[in-house]
């Protein structure tokens, strides 16, 4: 069966940094996406990574390495509104997006 | 505001109620997408309307009844449900052409489902 893994919830501090990883198995691989939910609100989109790499916006980073399965989502400076769930989505073989359940992020002051 | 607008925003429903969600978007896609969100679990795909016509339909049971009736619009139709069915329903747009891109969805805030 296709799924991906990401921590269910992970705390860290105001300017701070913080890693949420996720690693995937999916029939196929057709780019990864990172999506950031707000409480009660819509998810919006984040970042999109196809081919190995970093992919860097703001204090926002993305890296994927499509041999191991893995992406992670780097947040830098951290401020109190990156408080969010953040959601990765793989896309397989028949361009179907499987989700992740998502990983809730508290940041402290 | 994401372009993307749901209504109604929460919604209380007896089983035997009859209902529907609403979804608008003003973005200008040609696709359109309904989501089921339960606590601690993955998006679960429900329906997807592509240029007005159901493309995807992931074996959801027939209390739930989709209708596009143009590319801006997208209704989900709620009838004799169950308490499981109490859920975060968001509805998505994107636009899907013949090259492969990012197809980045963008979602409305959800219709909060609570099935008494």
């Amino acid at each position: 069966g296709q799924n991906i893994d990401q921590p269910t919830e992970m705390t860290a501090t105001e300017g701070a940094i913080v890693q949420i990883n996720c690693t995937y198995q999916t029939s196929g691989f057709n780019g990864l996406f990172w999506y950031q939910q707000h409480a009660g609100e819509a998810p919006t989109f984040l970042s999109y990574n196809v081919l190995d790499g970093l992919e860097e916006k703001g204090r926002f980073s993305s890296f994927l390495s499509r041999s191991k399965g893995y992406s992670y989502l780097l947040l830098k400076e951290l401020q109190m509104k990156d408080s969010a769930s953040y959601l990765c989505a793989v896309r397989d073989s028949n361009y179907q997006l499987i989700w992740g359940a998502g990983t809730k992020l508290i940041i402290k002051p | 505001e994401t372009g993307v607008t749901q209504t109604p925003r929460h919604l209380v429903m007896g089983m035997t109620n009859k209902k529907s969600l609403k979804c608008e978007q003003h973005l200008g896609h040609n696709a359109m997408y309904w989501y089921k969100q339960s606590a601690k679990k993955p998006l679960e795909l429900m329906f997807v309307y592509s240029l007005e016509e159901r493309v995807e339909n992931n074996s959801v049971p027939s209390r739930f009844s989709p209708e596009c009736p143009n590319s801006s619009h997208l209704f989900l139709h709620l009838h004799t449900l169950q308490p499981e069915d109490s859920a975060l329903y968001l509805c998505a747009s994107s636009h899907q052409s013949e090259f492969s891109g990012a197809n980045v969805l963008t979602f409305g805030a959800g219709s909060r489902l609570t099935v008494l």
